[in-house]
């Protein structure tokens, strides 16, 4: 069973940068994950594609300020330049034959 | 630009099933996966199962059989049915386009289904 686990709250000040984590459980470390951003009573936002190799594909429009790397069975969203609608609920997800998995969700709070 | 809707009931008695639809506009759905996810108030996201073009579908085994969904591709449309629902359905349901192999790329905005008597 794959499992993606995340941190369920981080904070930042505005302006400043934070890089949330996405841990792929160690059977699975060479999997692909994608990064889903969700404002406030708003649904989930697709932001971009993360390879293992830290090689990422953004959605038109995501601004530079979104990026993604890899460390091993680590997956990272860092955004910089924290801006107040940065504020949100982030999810990773990643899928295979038959199934799709989603991560617990990390909460950020933009001080 | 993909866009996806979603229609049906809020509000589904217990034992009863949900039913739901998702309409696809600025793309046929004669392509790629199309998936619905769940979101309980306050929870996570949740992944109920998608349907391939051709019509083959895959459920997360937790549902227990209990989720089928189906393609209508005269009305560019897809549909989940969800039966034998209690409180713990209860949720946000959201339908979603999966690119190439995987990853929902085009979500709707979502819609709230309470099971209550």
């Amino acid at each position: 069973q794959l499992v993606l686990t995340q941190s369920p709250s981080a904070s930042a000040s505005l302006g400043a940068s934070v890089k949330l984590t996405c841990t792929v459980d160690s059977g699975h470390s060479t999997y692909a994950i994608a990064w889903h951003q969700q404002q406030p009573e708003k649904g989930p936002r697709f932001l971009m594609k993360l390879n293992s190799d830290g090689s990422h594909i953004k959605r038109d429009g995501i601004p530079d300020r979104f990026s993604g790397s890899s460390s091993g069975a680590e997956r990272y969203l860092t955004i910089s330049s924290l801006q107040s609608e940065d504020e949100a609920d982030y999810y990773c997800q990643t899928w295979g034959t038959g199934f799709r998995v989603f991560g617990g969700g990390t909460k950020l709070t933009v001080l | 630009q993909v866009q996806l809707q979603e229609s049906g009931p809020g509000l589904v008695k217990p034992s009863e099933t949900l039913s739901l639809t998702c309409t696809v506009s600025g793309g046929s759905i004669t392509t790629n996966y199309w998936s619905w996810i769940r979101q309980p108030p306050g929870k996570g996201l949740e992944w109920i199962g998608y349907i391939y073009y051709s019509g083959s579908a895959n459920y997360n085994p937790s549902l227990k059989s209990r989720a089928t969904i189906s393609l209508d591709t005269s009305k560019n449309q897809f549909s989940l049915r969800l039966s034998s629902v209690t409180a713990a359905d209860t949720a946000a349901y959201y339908c979603a386009r999966d690119y190439g192999t995987g990853w929902s790329d085009y979500w709707g905005q979502g819609t709230l289904v309470t099971v209550s008597s």
